[in-house]
């Protein structure tokens, strides 16, 4: 069964420092993995997308990596701010024809001033 | 402004009243999609469709219909809701492996 799983389940840290996020997978065969940021009371939206070949992709303060062998990937949020708070949702999705996305189940960012 | 919408972003009813829950995207996307969010579970697709007059279940289907007679709606209806059915809503289009949320309707059944 395709499952993916995130942690820390919640996260605080304080204004300015750097976090880092884990997500891990076993969906298969691989498409890609996207990273969502959902506010409270919103929608997701998502930051970067990564595929197979790709190892390292950047959004402004956001890198996420991606280790395709251990099927593992990373959200790394530099300096933080206020705004940051939210929930980050890693998504990955499958090859194939029906189009079933496979959500993890989000780590809530607290950033404190 | 390219978006999609949902209506009503709050709605409490009671058991059994059958409820609809309206989604419009204006982005010309053939593919769209129901989820459900709920505390520790994550987002849960409910159902999703690829063109007009195609659909298919997600993984929580059960107590719920949609339809796609247009390209840009695609309404989820509850006939007989019941409070497990308590829950916040996203509806979503994809293009190119992304997808795009509405604001989410928040669903209270007593």
């Amino acid at each position: 069964k395709n499952q993916v799983e995130q942690s820390p389940q919640s996260l605080i840290i304080l204004e300015g420092k750097n976090c880092t996020l884990q997500c891990n997978y076993t969906v298969s065969p691989f498409s890609n993995l996207r990273w969502y940021k959902q506010d409270t009371g919103r929608g997701p939206v998502s930051l970067t997308i990564m595929t197979f070949s790709e190892n390292t992709k950047s959004n402004g303060r956001y890198t996420a990596t991606l280790d395709a062998d251990t099927k593992q990937s990373s959200l790394h949020i530099t300096a933080s701010q206020l705004s940051d708070s939210a929930s980050y949702i890693c998504v990955v999705s499958a090859k194939g024809g029906s189009y079933i996305p496979t959500f993890g189940r989000g780590t809530s960012l607290i950033v404190h001033p | 402004e390219a978006q999609v919408t949902q209506n009503p972003r709050y709605l409490i009813t009671v058991t059994g009243k059958k409820l609809t829950v309206t989604c419009s995207q204006n982005m010309n996307h053939e593919y769209m999609s129901w989820y459900r969010q709920d505390p520790g579970l994550g987002l849960r697709q409910i159902y999703y469709s690829m063109n007009v007059e195609v659909t298919d279940k997600g993984d929580v289907p059960e107590g719920y219909k949609v339809s796609r007679k247009e390209k840009r709606n695609f309404p989820l209806i509850l006939e007989s809701p019941s409070p497990n059915q308590t829950s916040l809503y996203f509806c979503a289009s994809r293009y190119d492996n992304e997808q795009f949320f509405g604001p989410g309707t928040r669903l209270t059944v007593l």
